[in-house]
């Protein structure tokens, strides 16, 4: 299975300050039809995850411009540009190009 | 809008079975169950892509999950047999364009199993 593992897993944040998580693979996330299909989900205390970010880099509808994702291959970032007080919450990276799927162990945002 | 409406929290005794249900607007979609342990990660178990009647499922759930859909009433079913405590957990539907595309989820059903 491909093994995806974020950094840092613990992430206290000023308010107003930027916020950055890594997520490895352990193998090549392009698929054969050439999309790489690496997708950040948000979890917020008590709530259901939300999807951010698909496809490396595609913010989903709603989701605020602070919010981007960049990467290639095998190392991939979620970045946020300034964290706001709705931001805190898991985040967790997850691969759709190899069955099965798998995702990171979750990195914890709060707020310092 | 999208809604994605999951069935009740269930309480089971080990090696019996539990089956949810997972209700969304129509549509052309695949369908996945991710599960959540207490103060734990997500794990996806498996997927059904209704109108293509074709289903995928983890291998360390092969055997004891199965995966369904009513396409008459746009509703996936999930079942898991021979329940274990470690199968306690909130179970979450959610839905997609293709397998890998989790754009909408359901709220979660609490399974616990315990004697």
């Amino acid at each position: 299975d491909v093994v995806l593992t974020q950094s840092p897993l613990s992430l206290p944040v000023t308010l107003g300050q930027p916020a950055s998580i890594s997520c490895k693979s352990s193998q090549s996330l392009v698929y054969s039809d050439g999309n790489t299909y690496l997708n950040w989900f948000q979890q917020r205390p008590g709530q259901s995850p939300r999807r951010l970010i698909y496809r490396v880099s595609n913010r989903d509808s709603g989701v605020p411009d602070r919010f981007s994702g960049s990467g290639s291959g095998t190392d991939f970032t979620l970045k946020i540009s300034t964290v706001e007080a709705e931001d805190v919450g898991v985040y967790y990276c997850m691969q759709g190009s190899h069955w099965p799927y798998t995702f990171g162990q979750g990195a914890k945002l709060e707020i310092k | 809008q999208v809604q994605v409406v999951q069935s009740g929290a269930e309480v089971k005794k080990p090696g019996s079975s539990v089956r949810l249900s997972c209700k969304s607007s129509a549509g052309t979609y695949a369908l996945s169950w991710v599960r959540q342990a207490p103060g734990q990660g997500l794990e996806w178990m498996g997927g059904i892509f209704p109108i293509f009647g074709t289903t995928k499922y983890a291998q360390k759930f092969q055997g004891r999950v199965t995966i369904s859909a009513d396409e008459s009433t746009n509703t996936a079913f999930m079942e898991l047999s021979n329940l274990r405590s470690e199968d306690t957990a909130v179970y979450y539907c959610a839905r997609g364009t293709s397998y890998a595309e989790f754009d909408y989820w359901g709220q979660g059903t609490l399974v616990t199993v315990s004697s």
